[in-house]
């Protein structure tokens, strides 16, 4: 059971360039998240997705697009990467977002670094 | 919006002794979670809260969620340098979005 997996671990682009961080889960979760983490900001939602076909914008949601054509991939794309972009990103996921108590804990992938040059 | 204060933002603390975080929201919360994020690492769950006044321990750790369920804290026991790492807390109303603080980064002196 691999749990949530984020590949790049670590990526440098050059601003203007395009990319997508991949994300994929295997506990059947509904729920998949991005997050972008920097130094005193904590953890801020970017994009979510409460299943299949459904994404939502979160607290960050400009220069990223996501899409959620199945319950296990959520990847997040960088359209045009800016500086400002250059951060630790985390994939989260959990069974669902409200209803029984416990089914709205977070799994975190390993985490995504990325520099923006 | 709903937002998650976290006060101190760092903590140093010598192995031993005792501290506490707390984590402050600015709207009325069905529950509170907790998670640590060791150095390099990913966040991992490490409880949820979900009544008023509620009290959790785990082993040094105690977790309070406040009577308004506006406030929480961590009071660890004897630090250990088991211990560094970021905690943060992650509330969220009936309904919304979870909100994570902005943490507290805690340093063990041995």
């Amino acid at each position: 059971n691999a749990g949530v997996t984020q590949t790049p671990k670590f990526q440098v682009l050059k601003t203007g360039q395009s990319m997508t961080l991949q994300c994929a889960q295997d506990m059947n979760h509904e729920y998949m998240s991005w997050y972008r983490q920097d130094p005193g900001m904590g953890l801020r939602l970017i994009h979510y997705s409460v299943g299949a076909g459904i994404t939502d914008q979160g607290e960050v949601p400009n220069g990223y697009n996501v899409s959620r054509s199945t319950t296990e991939d959520f990847p997040l794309r960088l359209l045009s990467a800016a500086p400002s972009q250059t951060s630790v990103y985390f994939c989260a996921s959990t069974l669902r977002r409200t209803g029984v108590s416990g089914a709205n804990v977070l799994t975190f992938g390993a985490g995504s670094r990325l520099t923006v040059l | 919006g709903q937002q998650v204060m976290q006060i101190p933002q760092y903590q140093h603390v010598q192995e031993g002794e005792d501290f506490t975080t707390y984590c402050n929201s600015s709207t009325t919360l069905s529950n509170i979670q907790w998670y640590k994020q060791r150095p390099g690492g990913h966040p991992v769950f490490l409880i949820q809260l979900v009544k008023s006044g509620e009290v959790k321990k785990q082993k040094r750790l105690t977790f309070q969620f406040g009577e308004a369920k506006k406030n929480s804290s961590l009071h660890i026991t004897a630090t250990q340098t088991t211990d560094v790492g970021t905690y943060f807390c992650a509330g969220s109303a009936a309904g919304n979005k979870l909100t994570f603080g902005g943490g507290t980064r805690v340093l063990v002196k041995p």
